[in-house]
C-alpha cells in the first residue's frame, strides 16, 4: 500500500540554522499538508498546498516557515532561522481530494531538534 | 475556533476486553467530520475510523466503532475484542466539511497499553 514518507527521521540543528525537511506524497495525490506536534502538546495545522499554492496555514506559518514542491515527487518545509521552540516532531499528510471525505493519508514524521 | 479534548492520557485494558476512548469537542458549525486516528510507536498516523455530522448512524470497523452524540458534542471509540496490535496512541480529531478549511484539528492523545 502506498504510504507518505518523510526524511530525515531525526533533525538535529543549532538555533539560527535553516533545515529542510523532506517528504514523498503518494503519488497521485493532489494536496499536501504540514503538521508539527511539540512535546506533550497537540498535533496542529501548519499550512495546505495545493497546485503550487498555498491553500491555507495557520498562524504558525510566520514569515520564518515556507513550503515547496521542488519537483513531481518532494515536497519541503523549509524553517530559515530555527528557534528553540521550533523543536516539534513534524508531519507530512497528502490526500487525492479537499473536502473532508478525502482521507489525509500522514507520514511517520521527522523529530527536529533545535539546540 | 474549534477545539477537541481527550480527558484520558493513558488507558489500560486486558487482551480480548472491551475499552471506550473518551473525546469531546466544541463546534458551533453544523456539518463536520470526526475522526478516530491511530499512532502505533514510531509509526505513522492511520485512520482509524470516520463520522460524518450529517449522519445519525453510528460508524463501525470491524472491531472499532463510535458512539457520537452529535448534542453532547460527544464522540467516543470502542474497541472491542482488544489486541495486542492495538497498543498505540489515539487521537480523536475534527475537521470542517467547509471545502476551503483544510486543517485537521486533533485532541491530546490516549496512549492505550494492552495487558496480555
Amino acid at each position: 500500500e502506498p504510504e507518505v514518507t518523510q526524511t530525515p527521521s531525526h533533525q538535529v540543528t543549532q538555533m539560527g540554522q535553516e533545515v529542510i525537511l523532506r517528504c514523498v506524497p503518494i503519488s497521485n495525490h493532489l494536496y499536501f499538508y504540514w503538521y508539527r506536534q511539540i512535546l506533550g502538546q497537540k498535533v496542529e495545522f501548519l499550512v495546505s498546498f495545493y497546485n503550487n499554492e498555498i491553500s491555507e496555514k495557520s498562524e504558525i506559518f510566520d514569515d520564518q516557515f515556507s513550503v515547496e514542491r521542488p519537483d513531481g515527487s518532494n515536497f519541503t518545509l523549509k524553517i530559515r532561522s530555527t528557534k528553540l521552540e521550533d523543536s516539534a516532531m513534524y508531519f507530512c499528510a497528502s490526500s487525492w481530494g479537499r473536502e473532508g471525505s478525502y482521507e489525509q493519508y500522514f507520514g511517520p514524521g521527522t523529530r527536529l531538534t533545535v539546540t | 475556533a474549534q477545539t477537541v479534548t481527550q480527558s484520558q492520557p493513558e488507558m489500560s485494558v486486558q487482551e480480548a476486553e472491551t475499552v471506550t476512548l473518551s473525546c469531546t469537542y466544541d463546534t458551533s458549525e453544523s456539518d463536520y467530520y470526526l475522526f478516530w486516528y491511530k499512532q502505533p510507536p514510531s509509526r505513522q498516523m492511520i485512520l482509524v475510523i470516520r463520522q460524518e455530522a450529517y449522519k445519525q448512524q453510528n460508524a463501525t470497523e470491524n472491531r472499532f466503532s463510535v458512539n457520537f452524540q452529535k448534542a453532547a458534542k460527544s464522540f467516543s471509540l470502542k474497541i472491542s475484542d482488544s489486541q495486542l496490535g492495538d497498543a498505540a496512541m489515539y487521537f480523536c480529531a475534527y475537521r470542517s466539511a467547509l471545502t476551503r478549511d483544510d486543517k485537521i484539528i486533533f485532541g491530546k492523545g490516549t496512549r492505550l497499553h494492552i495487558l496480555p
